[in-house]
């Protein structure tokens, strides 16, 4: 079975412009959760998907977005991009998005805002 | 949500356990403390998870304080594929991670 995938691997966008971040969940779970990981840092948490509706946010602001579609695989948009938008956006799927569920995390799409 | 708190690094001889500690004293009733680890361009892998009581798996045990303030990750015999950054992490029942700063665990031949 193939893990969680995410597109693209990279992307260089400039300040100001859109990016939208995409996330393929393995077969069978239904949840969707991103991250954003700056270099030499922790992930933090933006969003947690559950059947299509957001069960959880971060601190993040208005700028970032989300959705899930019927097939479970999600977009994150990030409008207006600034430079510290610059990182690595984790996507990862769990079955039904419990906190006691284990979450498969995808290789990441690293944005670079120049 | 605050930040669960870790030491930044630690360094272990191979073939040796390794205890690696963290605090999460703002922690909730309901919020499961969960283990990952990261290699270099890659994304966190699952090691372990528990509630209250002391887990054991394949990978590792997780030690539980019984106030849940803190608890600890426990290798029991490190190897040079140990070798990663371990993070420490709160799961709330609505669907929120935080994340610590991490550990990164060196591993010495």
């Amino acid at each position: 079975d193939a893990g969680v995938t995410q597109s693209p691997t990279h992307l260089i966008k400039t300040r100001g412009q859109h990016v939208t971040l995409r996330c393929s969940p393995i077969s069978g779970h239904k949840s969707v959760s991103w991250y954003q990981q700056v270099l030499g840092q922790g992930p933090q948490f933006i969003f947690q998907y559950y059947e299509k509706e957001e069960r959880g946010r971060g601190n993040f602001p208005d700028r970032f977005s989300a959705r899930q579609f019927p097939n479970y695989s999600s977009e994150l948009n990030v409008n207006a991009l600034l430079l510290g938008d610059s990182a690595l956006y984790l996507c990862a799927s769990s079955l039904d998005g419990q906190n006691y569920n284990e979450q498969f995390f995808g290789p990441g799409t690293r944005l670079t805002v120049l | 949500d605050a930040k669960t708190t870790q030491p930044n690094s630690m360094e272990s001889n191979e073939e040796e356990p390794v205890h690696l500690p963290c605090n999460h004293s703002t922690i909730s009733g309901t919020d499961y403390i969960h283990w990952y680890r990261q290699l270099p361009s890659q994304g966190p892998e699952y090691v372990i998870h528990g509630l209250t009581s002391n887990v054991n798996n394949r990978m590792a045990s997780l030690a539980i304080a019984e106030d849940r303030k803190s608890s600890t990750l426990i290798l029991h015999r490190a190897t040079l594929r140990d070798a990663a950054v371990y993070y420490c992490i709160r799961n709330t029942n609505a669907g929120k991670s935080t994340f610590g700063d991490g550990t990164t665990l060196t591993v010495k031949p």
